[in-house]
């Protein structure tokens, strides 16, 4: 069974930085793309970040470019989002999600997701 | 705003069939960039409803139908049952931006 659980969330103030982690098992972990996607409070889906497989392309949505970086470990199975330089509007809640093998199927699993909070 | 744009709500009664619309651009659905459909219950994790305009993975009931013209693309969703209530998102991808795209979300009430 597939399953993505996130780690990480929490209170940080505006400019502090912040890491999530999600942890994969239940299938080849390497053999796939894998996503960050947001949700602030009250908002819609928002597409935040994706990185290949073996780690060598990194794609990231404009308003986090410089701030955010995606990595990820394949020996561990694990995804990461380290997030700098946090600003109040980059409160919402991360979701994990695996990308389809076939490119730009969108994304068939999905964590249950972890909240950040950028507060003063 | 989004670069999709979806309606904000939709709504049918118990047995009725419902559209939700995604508008896009040249860079996007336009490109022949194929567009995928999540639903989402607050609070859970989204669900991939539709992928590649039209294709419904493994347990997604056959009330769900997708279609993709031009510039834009639609939910169909016929039968409609109280447990159809959610939000549903299309996405696709956008050749000028470089990544995926959302549309704003489209709320489904079941009158």
């Amino acid at each position: 069974e597939v399953q993505l659980v996130e780690s990480g969330g929490g209170l940080v103030q505006p400019g502090g930085s912040l890491g999530l982690s999600c942890a994969a098992s239940g299938f080849t972990f390497s053999s796939y793309w894998m996503s960050w996607v947001r949700q602030a409070p009250g908002k819609g889906l928002e597409w935040v970040a994706n990185i290949q497989e073996d780690g060598s392309g990194k794609y990231y949505v404009d308003s986090v470019k410089g701030r955010f970086t995606i990595s990820r470990d394949n020996a561990k199975n694990s995804l990461n989002l380290q997030m700098n330089s946090l600003r109040v509007e980059d409160t919402a809640v991360y979701f994990c999600a695996r990308d389809q093998a076939l490119r730009l199927g969108g994304h068939d699993y999905w964590g249950q997701g972890t909240l950040v909070t950028v507060s003063s | 705003q989004s670069v999709l744009t979806q309606p904000p709500s939709v709504s049918g009664a118990p047995g009725q069939r419902v559209t939700i619309s995604c508008t896009g651009s040249t860079s996007n659905i336009g490109a022949a960039y194929d567009v995928n459909w999540y639903q989402h219950l607050p609070g859970t994790a989204p669900k991939l409803l539709m992928y590649g305009n039209n294709n419904r993975p493994s347990g997604v009931p056959d009330r769900f139908s997708g279609s993709k013209s031009g510039t834009s693309a639609s939910l169909a969703i016929s039968g409609l049952q109280a447990e159809d209530e959610a939000d549903y998102y299309c996405q696709s991808y956008d050749s000028s931006l470089g990544h995926y795209v959302f549309g704003g979300g489209t709320k489904l009430t079941v009158l």
